[in-house]
């Protein structure tokens, strides 16, 4: 059954440094990938998508994304880290019905 | 633009009663919505897929006679929790695709609603 895993369920990092967030898939076919994320008691919001073309995605918030086939992969990066991008994060892959199946997420904090 | 949005926003409601939420496409046409249950510190969980003028497809496990979804336009669905007990208290968000850009497979989620059954 198709799948996607996040392997981190919190990470914490410093603000103005580095990120990466794990997504790891299971698809034969070349997946649909989404990344969203959640703010507290809120919906989610799409941050960027991978279909086809172009393996590294670029999104808002100067986020962006990396396909790779060889690892099953779609890790999600941001170069230097706000204190407002404090929040859960969720990878996502597109299934038949256009439905969308979920990783566990993320929850990203950020120390001052 | 793709604003959706839920109403209401947070429910408290006694165990027994039913609860209806609305979910709306504000600025686009919406021929499919998607509820989801999101319990605290989980993923969200597709419930039922909601087609615009037709019945809504329920996810495996999921009580279609205990949660049922009307999806009467194109830019309104309702999930109605009947008969409501404590074990359905949850963060139940919807989400809908737009019409006019189906092709690019996106869903525009609404803010949620927590339901709480007391």
């Amino acid at each position: 059954a198709q799948s996607v895993t996040q392997p981190d369920i919190h990470i914490t990092v410093s603000e103005g440094a580095s990120l990466e967030l794990r997504c790891n898939y299971s698809y034969g076919a070349t997946p649909y990938l989404f990344w969203y994320v959640q703010s507290p008691g809120q919906g989610l919001q799409l941050l960027l998508k991978y279909f086809s073309g172009d393996t590294l995605v670029q999104g808002i918030k100067g986020f962006e994304a990396e396909f790779k086939r060889s690892q099953s992969s779609f890790n999600l990066r941001k170069p230097s880290v706000h204190w407002s991008d404090a929040a859960e994060y969720f990878c996502a892959s597109r299934k038949r019905g256009n439905k969308l199946v979920f990783g566990a997420g993320t929850i990203l904090r950020v120390k001052s | 633009g793709a604003v959706v949005s839920q109403h209401p926003s947070w429910v408290i409601c006694k165990s027994g009663t039913s609860v209806k939420i609305e979910c709306r496409s504000l600025d686009f046409q919406a021929t499919t919505m998607f509820w989801y249950r999101q319990f605290p510190k989980q993923s969200l969980m597709l419930m039922a897929t909601s087609n615009e003028g037709s019945k809504a497809t329920y996810e495996q496990g999921v009580e279609k006679d205990k949660f049922l979804i009307n999806h009467a336009s194109l830019t309104l669905s309702t999930l109605t929790v009947t008969s409501a007990h404590p074990e359905d208290s949850s963060f139940y968000i919807c989400s809908a695709r737009d019409r006019g850009l189906a092709y690019r497979y996106e869903q525009y989620f609404g803010p949620g609603t927590r339901l709480t059954v007391t």
